[in-house]
């Protein structure tokens, strides 16, 4: 079965610095990955996705994601983070034989200023 | 594009009451949509998934008695609570695709906060 790992509950980042939000998969064939963000009281918002190509995937807001196979991993990254950024983020694996979304538990990033 | 709307965005009834919840797809044409729920400080688990014209498919342990799912227009699924108990109360959010997303990406609504007293 298909699924992902967020092995943090919260990030604590300050502002302007580097951030890494962790995701690890578990898939059998080739991974189709997902990032979301969630703000309080609010849906989920697409950040970014891998399904083929360059390791390196950029996303919405100045994010991006490193699709690591040897690992399985697909890590959160930004260069520089905003207080704004503060949210809960979810990792997500498309499972190829039912066609849905898993999520992983997330993970809150809380960026000080 | 591919905007996904909810209605209400909350709401509060009394236990034994029902109440529906809208999901829109407003600038596509949303072939399969997706109901969720989140407990507070949880992931989101999938409900049941339904298809335009089908009956939806429900996932194990979510009663379809009692989430009713209707997805009777391209635009447009509703999910009802029937009978409504405190240990309903939930965040409901829902997720649309359509063929014009492809087979990747699901887009969601702002969700729903359900307290039921």
């Amino acid at each position: 079965a298909q699924s992902v790992a967020q092995p943090e509950d919260q990030v604590n980042v300050a502002e302007g610095n580097p951030l890494t939000v962790k995701c690890t998969y578990s898939v059998s064939g080739n991974p189709y990955l997902f990032w979301y963000v969630q703000y309080p009281n609010r849906g989920l918002q697409f950040l970014l996705k891998y399904i083929t190509g360059d390791n390196l995937v950029k996303g919405s807001y100045g994010f991006e994601a490193e699709f690591n196979k040897s690992q399985t991993s697909f890590h959160l990254k930004k260069p520089s983070a905003l207080v704004s950024d503060s949210a809960l983020y979810f990792c997500a694996v498309r499972d190829i034989g039912t066609d849905k979304l898993i999520f992983g538990t997330g993970t809150r990033l809380q960026v000080f200023p | 594009g591919a905007v996904v709307s909810q209605h209400p965005s909350w709401v509060i009834c009394k236990s034994g009451t029902s109440v529906k919840i809208e999901c829109r797809s407003l600038d596509f044409q949303a072939t399969t949509m997706f109901w969720y729920r989140q407990f507070p400080k949880q992931s989101l688990m999938l409900m049941a998934t339904s298809n335009e014209g089908s009956k939806a498919t429900y996932e194990q342990g979510v009663e379809k008695d009692k989430f009713l799912i209707n997805h009777a227009s391209l635009t447009l699924s509703t999910l009802t609570v029937t009978s409504a108990h405190p240990e309903d109360s939930s965040f409901y959010i829902c997720s649309a695709r359509g063929p014009e997303q492809g087979a990747y990406e699901q887009y969601f609504g702002p969700g729903t906060r359900l307290t039921v007293t």
